[in-house]
């Protein structure tokens, strides 16, 4: 069965340094891989979607990822975190089979920004 | 850009109450997902849809049902509301075809059971 693995619930940087956020997936054939947001009381936001067209995807924000399919991985990094970043990321893989493309999410990342 | 949209920022409902949890989505999309989220667990996905009065159980359906009578309007019921039912709810929608079944997500809607 498919999954998603978000290591470390919690990540803490400072404001200005790099921030990067965990997610491997286990997924018998190229993944559809996901990154989203949530600011505190809201919905989630894509931030960026790998879909095999190029291994460094850009988002919005600053963010990128980079899928590497030996390591089964699709960390999430920004070089220059700002207090504006603060908020919940969720890695997603999209399901296998079916035409209603169910997304398995991770359990979460929270990123604090410390000034 | 796609919106979606949820009845209630947030409710308060009593223990034994019928709830209903409305979303509306005006991108014509095929899809459309309730899912809870509680702290430490993420995201879990309740009940899905993937047409007009289609409707598929998720991971966590006991003690919810749905209603899709029209393309764009999914709602969640809680038959009986009980107090492990305060939570976050997330409504979300996608295309069925040629996307990558990205989805789209409402406010939520913050619900607690007294």
């Amino acid at each position: 069965a498919q999954s998603v693995t978000q290591l470390g619930s919690h990540v803490s940087v400072s404001e200005g340094a790099l921030v990067l956020l965990r997610c491997n997936y286990s997924s018998s054939v190229p993944p559809y891989l996901f990154w989203y947001v949530q600011y505190p009381n809201q919905g989630l936001q894509l931030l960026l979607k790998y879909t095999s067209a190029a291994t460094l995807v850009k988002g919005i924000n600053g963010f990128e990822a980079e899928f590497k399919k030996s390591e089964t991985s699709f960390h999430l990094t920004k070089p220059s975190a700002h207090m504006s970043d603060a908020a919940e990321y969720f890695c997603a893989v999209r399901e296998l089979g079916g035409s209603q493309g169910n997304l398995i999410f991770g359990k979460g990342t929270k990123l604090s920004v410390k000034p | 850009d796609v919106k979606v949209t949820q009845s209630s920022r947030y409710l308060v409902k009593r223990t034994g109450e019928k709830v209903f949890l409305e979303c509306v989505q005006d991108m014509d999309h095929e899809n459309m997902f309730w899912y809870r989220q509680d702290p430490g667990l993420g995201l879990r996905l309740i009940y899905f849809s993937y047409d007009v009065k289609m409707k598929e159980k998720g991971d966590i359906p006991e003690g919810y049902s749905v209603s899709r009578e029209k393309k764009e309007r999914f709602s969640l019921i809680l038959e009986s509301a009980s107090t492990n039912q305060t939570s976050m709810y997330l409504c979300a929608s996608s295309q069925s075809r040629g996307s990558y079944n990205e989805q789209f997500f409402g406010p939520g809607t913050r619900l607690t059971v007294l």
